[in-house]
């Protein structure tokens, strides 16, 4: 079982559909990242975060320590949001375990 | 705009070359990550140094890969000799991570990664 499990492993969607993906993990933590990379490959961090909420425009960000969880919404969403989005745990050092992926897909 | 810069950006060999990546983290981070990415993998750590002193390199083939900090500066990722199942994207990563022991995993920022084909 690998340690950090995302779903769905690809999701399609219409453009102003409101999109969840989940991250489960099942090791402790000190912070989780959610993270896109775009067709183009780079990656950008979107979200670090070790208790609560977080909000940045359309994107949020929850997690829940207890049940080892955590969401990443998207409002509205748009074509210009298709991306890979990847779920990654870190350890006190900073090293991050990564989850496989979603592949989102945002059709107008 | 501070951003970490990898080079090469692509890069095609042959097995049994050598190849080095390079990678100029964002100054004043002290930490700096190897991570290899493919179809079937996925994203993997490699190695990582804090401080410039080498912390975790378990991830890496001890045979044929190194990596090292020759200064603040730079991070370099060789392999030696080279084979096809290496052919992988390597990025490298930056951050700012407090000491052990404290509830912090610094943001890390990305390079936009070595392409790396070996034929």
């Amino acid at each position: 079982k690998n340690e950090v499990e995302q779903s769905p492993q690809n999701l399609t969607a219409q453009e102003g559909e409101f999109i969840t993906i989940n991250c489960s993990y099942s090791v402790g933590i000190s912070a989780l990242h959610w993270l896109q990379q775009h067709p183009g490959g780079g990656i950008v961090s979107l979200f670090m975060l070790s208790s609560g909420k977080k909000k940045h425009g359309r994107l949020i960000a929850t997690i829940n320590i207890q049940e080892k969880h955590s969401s990443l919404h998207i409002t509205a969403s748009h074509p210009r949001d298709s991306a890979v989005y990847i779920c990654a745990v870190g350890g006190s050092q900073g090293n991050l375990i990564f989850g496989k992926g979603t592949k989102l897909s945002v059709k107008p | 705009d501070a951003r970490v810069t990898q080079t090469p950006r692509h890069k095609v060999t042959e097995m049994g070359q050598e190849v080095t990546m390079r990678c100029q983290p964002i100054l004043g981070h002290n930490t700096v990550f190897w991570y290899r990415q493919t179809m079937m993998q996925g994203l993997e750590l490699l190695a990582y140094f804090r401080n410039r002193a080498p912390l975790d390199d378990s991830g890496m083939p001890k045979d044929r890969f190194s990596a090292e900090m020759p200064d603040a500066t730079l991070a370099t990722l060789k392999i030696q000799p080279s084979e096809p199942r290496d052919s992988a994207v390597y990025f490298c990563a930056s951050g700012l991570v407090q000491k052990s022991g404290q509830n912090n995993t610094g943001e890390l920022f990305f390079g936009e990664g070595s392409r790396l084909t070996v034929l």
